[in-house]
């Protein structure tokens, strides 16, 4: 079966710091990979998605970035974090090319200070 | 701009009663949606998804899809204090990415 990790869990950071969260899918190849922020009380933001190794579109524009390095390996990064960059950040996979749905990994809490 | 609008609640539902939720969406060939439940703090967990009109029926839970009038809704029957939650609405637009409502916090009083 499929399952997806994402590290930390929570994470407490300094204004200008730099950011780096990494998540990986086990038990599938090639699949499409998401980030997405949650600022408390809202919705789902759509930040970036990857359809495949170094292919990354971005929703966004803002100081993050995403890398896919290897198949089912999806980074976050940020050079020099904002305090608006605090939120709940999940990580998500789905079957590439079908109209499937988004499983989620268990998220990390963000809190810049 | 392809949008998944939901009505944010609170929506307080009595125990055992039935809890409906709606979901509008803004692009007539979307072809699949999703619900999806997310407790706090935790991330959204799948609960039902439907890709052809009519009803789809899982256990408590029954998923309602009317694409002439681009709405899906969610029914939960017989509700429990753990069914309190905040219920995502996603839909496939296509691009391989999912749209999400931003929720409706559903509240269960015992």
């Amino acid at each position: 079966s499929q399952t997806i990790h994402q590290w930390p869990a929570t994470l407490v950071q300094p204004v200008g710091s730099p950011l780096s969260l990494e998540c990986t899918v086990e038990g599938t190849s090639n699949p499409n990979l998401y980030w997405y922020r949650q600022a408390a009380g809202r919705g789902l933001q759509l930040l970036f998605y990857s359809v495949g190794i170094g292919q990354i579109s971005s929703e966004v524009p803002q100081n993050l970035s995403a890398s896919r390095p290897q198949d089912r390996q999806f980074i976050l990064s940020s050079k020099k974090l904002l305090l608006s960059d605090s939120g709940f950040y999940l990580c998500a996979w789905s079957v590439t090319g079908g109209i499937t749905e988004a499983f989620f990994g268990q998220g990390t809490r963000l809190t810049v200070v | 701009q392809k949008e998944v609008e939901q009505n944010s609640g609170p929506l307080s539902v009595p125990e055992g009663a039935i809890a409906s939720l709606n979901c509008t969406y803004s692009d007539r060939g979307s072809q699949s949606f999703f619900w999806y439940r997310q407790y706090s703090g935790k991330s959204p967990e799948l609960i039902m998804f439907i890709y052809s009109n009519g009803d789809k029926e899982d256990g408590r839970f029954t998923a309602q899809l009317n694409k002439a009038s681009q709405y899906v809704s969610l029914l939960i029957r017989d509700s429990q204090p753990s069914d309190s939650a905040t219920y995502l609405c996603a839909v496939y637009f296509g691009n391989e990415k999912l749209t999400f409502g931003t929720g409706t916090r559903l509240t269960i009083i015992p």
